[in-house]
């Protein structure tokens, strides 16, 4: 039974067109976490949520934004997707208080045309 | 500043040979360090979880050592075999508030060949 579920499973949008991934679980985790994987390259920490609270990457960009509406889903919206924009993006979740391993959604591979 | 190197970057080894992947670190200073596998165009599944405070995790043909005052990390896979191919990706978790912020290695591809 998946436990992370990330939709769509791939996506494709045009340069500027704003894109929403979604990402839902059923581990009741009170931390989510988006993550970027560009090709060949090491996954990369966006922002996360711990319950409400956002926590955002000094590095990410300010086009790259969240919504945890609720404690099973979050979300990644890119307002205005740029060519270095096209990766794979991880959702991931866990417990705090635990500190144990996270578990992945498969995955949303998005390609800006 | 954290940093996660993978040598090699790909690996391509016969059926039924061992299998060493490699893992290293600048920081000492870390909570756990984990091993993943990913497949072509997937997501990440998590294989082994090492304490900071162990030295080793095993999984049926999977073992993974841990040698943090030397920033360094192996993981065996013994008696390979073509469905262990994918690509390996270690991770460390770092001390302080760093919980559940992954620095991730770019991965060793596997290819096991029949």
């Amino acid at each position: 039974d998946a436990m992370v579920i990330q939709n769509p499973r791939y996506q494709v949008t045009q340069f500027g067109k704003p894109v929403t991934l979604s990402c839902s679980q059923t581990l009741n985790h009170n931390v989510m976490y988006w993550y970027q994987q560009k090709s060949s390259q090491a996954p990369k920490l966006l922002f996360h949520y711990y319950d409400k609270d956002f926590n955002n990457e000094a590095d990410t960009p300010d086009n790259f934004q969240s919504r945890r509406p609720n404690t099973s889903f979050c979300f990644l919206d890119i307002r205005s997707p740029g060519l270095g924009d096209t990766a794979m993006y991880l959702c991931a979740t866990s417990f705090r208080q635990s500190r144990e391993k996270l578990f992945f959604g498969s995955g949303t591979q998005l390609s800006v045309l | 500043k954290q940093e996660v190197t993978q040598i090699p970057a790909a690996l391509s080894v016969p059926e039924g040979e061992n299998l060493v992947l490699n893992c290293s670190f600048t920081d000492s200073a870390i909570y756990n360090l984990q091993w993943f596998r990913q497949d072509p165009g997937k997501g990440l599944t998590s294989l082994l979880l090492i304490q900071s405070s162990q030295r080793e995790q095993t999984s049926g043909r999977l073992n993974a050592s841990l040698d943090k005052s030397s920033g360094r990390s192996t993981l065996y896979i013994a008696a390979s075999q073509p469905g262990d191919s994918a690509t390996y990706l270690c991770a460390v978790e770092g001390t302080t508030d760093s919980w559940g912020k992954l620095q991730f290695g770019a991965g060793t591809q596997v290819v096991v060949t029949p």
